[in-house]
């Protein structure tokens, strides 16, 4: 099983509408998540940590599910903006010296 | 907002040549990364660095690759006998207890 696993898509959605995709971790011992977005051949920025408790911020929804050891990210009322990659990271050993990316999945919000 | 500073931002190099990239990382952050993400492939880790040495490496870090920080503010990575293979973009990270911040990358392509 690879360390992080993402959907590449494309995921194709109508402006307005909700989407949500997950990202599975193989290391059951990681601590902390992240979700990142990378425009294209731009660097990767900071979307939202994930908690334990999952969090909310704004229009994004994060969740963290230990037992099935996914993450998920939960987007509302999309925006033409919200185009781009989402990138899952996962801290495999909880240490600060590395984080490890997703291969990302592909978001398109249509007109 | 503070930010990670990478120059250049695309090089363009002979295959066999040397190239160094510069990153100057966010001043009060003490992890340092490069990480780099071939065309169209996920973000791979390559090594971090913390208190003046290397503290983990990945399987690409080779022989090839070494960092370095010459001074207080800058971080390096040198890449020997460019191979046609190392085309990519190379990030520079840095990070404290509340995330990563990346550079915008250096475009390196080997000719």
């Amino acid at each position: 099983r690879k360390e992080v696993e993402q959907d590449p898509g494309p995921f194709n959605v109508p402006e307005g509408a909700t989407v949500a995709f997950n990202c599975t971790y193989s290391n059951s011992a990681s601590q902390s998540f992240f979700w990142y977005r990378q425009d294209c051949r731009k660097e990767p920025k900071l979307l939202m940590s994930v908690y334990s408790s999952g969090n909310e911020d704004g229009r994004f929804t994060a969740q963290l599910n230990r037992a099935s050891q996914y993450i998920s990210l939960l987007i509302r009322d999309s925006k033409l903006s919200d185009s781009a990659t989402y990138l899952c990271v996962v801290n495999p050993m909880n240490r600060d010296d590395k984080i490890i990316f997703g291969k990302g999945t592909r978001l398109h919000i249509l007109p | 907002e503070p930010e990670v500073t990478q120059t250049p931002s695309h090089q363009v190099t002979q295959m066999g040549q040397e190239v160094i990239l510069r990153c100057v990382p966010i001043s009060n952050h003490l992890y340092f990364y490069w990480y780099r993400q071939i065309l169209g492939q996920k973000v791979e880790f390559l090594v971090s660095f913390y208190n003046n040495e290397i503290s983990e490496k990945s399987e690409i870090f080779d022989d090839q690759f070494s960092v370095e920080r010459p001074d207080g503010s800058n971080f390096t990575l040198k890449i020997r006998s460019t191979k046609l293979e190392d085309s990519a973009m190379y990030f520079c990270a840095s990070s404290d207890d509340y995330g990563y911040t990346f550079g915008s990358g250096t475009r390196l392509t080997v000719v």
